[in-house]
């Protein structure tokens, strides 16, 4: 079946403008999580859905950060005033449910963004 | 702060090897254990998981899990030039952050013709 999707693959802004990145997940996951992976990092944890809900924002680095979730599938990841520092791979995954310990989490293909 | 550690390497085996990775976390709490690869430029892909203690195979791939040490071990057998990845160790929280999975920073495994 049709995993985890992303758009845009890249994305390439200038210092200051909005972004918007997009993740479609698996059919029928009603979990989804973002996540960073910069140059040299690990991933890092930044928002989790359960639904249309968000039960946990704790990694959003800053408050031009936000997410939504909308018909508990489609999310899209909005960074306002980007800076350079937010130059990344952004990682959307999904899994069947949240909370709990067998729920596997599957990665989409990412988007990279670069700010210049 | 949880935190899950893994040697950056990297690590070089021969092709036909057994190639070791390993990685220790700090949630006594934790249950559930991941095993992700990432080829360079391309997302994370899950390739293992394990709930209990002692071994779980699959293919070429054993994971290994001690609770009590809070180490997990992935073992990959007959090493393939394509198994040349960054491996990464994903830890599940416990307790209220039992969705949240916290990642090693990755071992690069290099397999040598």
């Amino acid at each position: 079946g049709a995993g985890v999707s992303q758009s845009p693959s890249n994305k390439v802004t200038e210092k200051g403008k909005d972004v918007e990145l997009r993740c479609d997940p698996i059919s029928g996951h009603t979990a989804l999580y973002w996540y960073r992976q910069s140059l040299g990092q690990g991933l890092e944890f930044l928002i989790y859905f359960q639904g249309n809900s968000a039960p946990d924002k704790s990694g959003l680095p800053s408050d031009r950060f936000s997410a939504e979730r909308t018909g508990g599938s489609v999310s899209t990841l909005t960074i306002q005033r980007t800076q350079q520092e937010d130059s990344a791979v952004y990682l959307c995954a999904s899994s069947l449910e949240g909370s709990g310990r067998t729920y596997e989490q599957y990665f989409g293909p990412g988007t990279r963004l670069t700010v210049t | 702060q949880k935190e899950v550690e893994q040697n950056s390497g990297p690590l070089s085996v021969p092709e036909g090897a057994i190639a070791s990775l390993n990685c220790t976390y700090s949630d006594r709490g934790s249950q559930s254990f991941f095993w992700y690869r990432q080829y360079s430029g391309k997302s994370p892909e899950l390739i293992m998981s394990i709930y209990s203690n002692g071994d779980k195979e699959d293919g070429r791939f054993t994971a290994q899990l001690n609770k009590a040490s809070q180490y997990v071990s992935l073992l990959i057998r007959d090493s393939q030039p394509s198994d040349s990845a960054t491996y990464l160790c994903a830890v599940k929280g416990s307790g209220g952050s039992n969705y949240k999975l916290t990642f090693g920073k990755g071992t690069l495994l290099t397999v040598n013709p």
